[in-house]
């Protein structure tokens, strides 16, 4: 089964430094979305991607964090500066253009600053 | 702002019976409504979906009912079986951003079934 995958699964990390994440979606997926999920809450949108083309950031994603998509491929998402409040579940999706296709998601990573 | 909001954050139901979930949104342009399913230390998984001009879809043990009028849809399982023990996320978008399927999830609601 070549769902999404997300690596690592778990990382603590120490406040103030530098973090990075990797997504890779269902092959033939088009589209990639990353969302962050913290305790009691639903996961919240980040960004998405159409292909290599970042086509929308949420509010949410503050000038500390960014994602690429180089080849339309596999996704990163970096986390500069960590703060305690980025501690949470990171969670990729892939999914197909049009016709309601719906989100694949990941087993998510889960961040811990300390 | 919570555009998408389930209010029973937990629900426990026998094995056997019917499970109601239930979820309100406000934003009146979302036109498409999904439900997913997460266990523990994985993923969302998608589990049924809706459009706006239904009002009811089912998929074997699974229905979802849609109430545009009150802003409010609910996922009903039965017969209700152990596996089904989960948190269940009611999610939905506006289809037509079409290009951006980005969902506004709720809070979840944790569905326990006691055998």
């Amino acid at each position: 089964d070549t769902g999404v995958s997300q690596d690592p699964r778990h990382k603590i990390t120490k406040r103030g430094q530098n973090v990075t994440f990797r997504c890779d979606p269902i092959s033939e997926h088009n589209r990639l979305y990353w969302y962050r999920q913290t305790l009691g809450q639903g996961p919240e949108f980040l960004t998405y991607f159409q292909n290599e083309a970042q086509l929308e950031k949420s509010r949410l994603l503050s000038d500390r964090f960014s994602a690429e998509r180089p080849k339309g491929s596999f996704s990163t998402l970096e986390i500069q500066r960590t703060e305690q409040g980025d501690s949470a579940m990171y969670l990729c999706a892939s999914s197909l253009v049009g016709h309601n296709s719906p989100l694949h998601f990941g087993n998510g990573t889960r961040l811990t600053v300390t | 702002d919570q555009q998408v909001k389930q209010n029973s954050p937990s629900l426990s139901v026998q094995e056997g019976r019917i499970s109601i979930l239930n979820c309100d949104y406000t934003n009146s342009m979302f036109d498409y409504f999904l439900w997913y399913k997460k266990y523990p230390a994985e993923g969302p998984t998608f589990l049924i979906s809706i459009s706006s001009i239904k009002d009811k879809n089912e998929d074997g043990r699974f229905t979802v009912f849609l109430n545009k009028s009150a802003k409010h849809l609910s996922l009903h399982i039965v017969p209700s079986q152990p596996g089904d023990s989960a948190v269940y996320f009611c999610a939905a978008f506006v289809h037509a951003n079409f290009g951006n399927e980005k969902l506004t999830f709720g809070t979840g609601t944790r569905l326990t079934i006691i055998p």
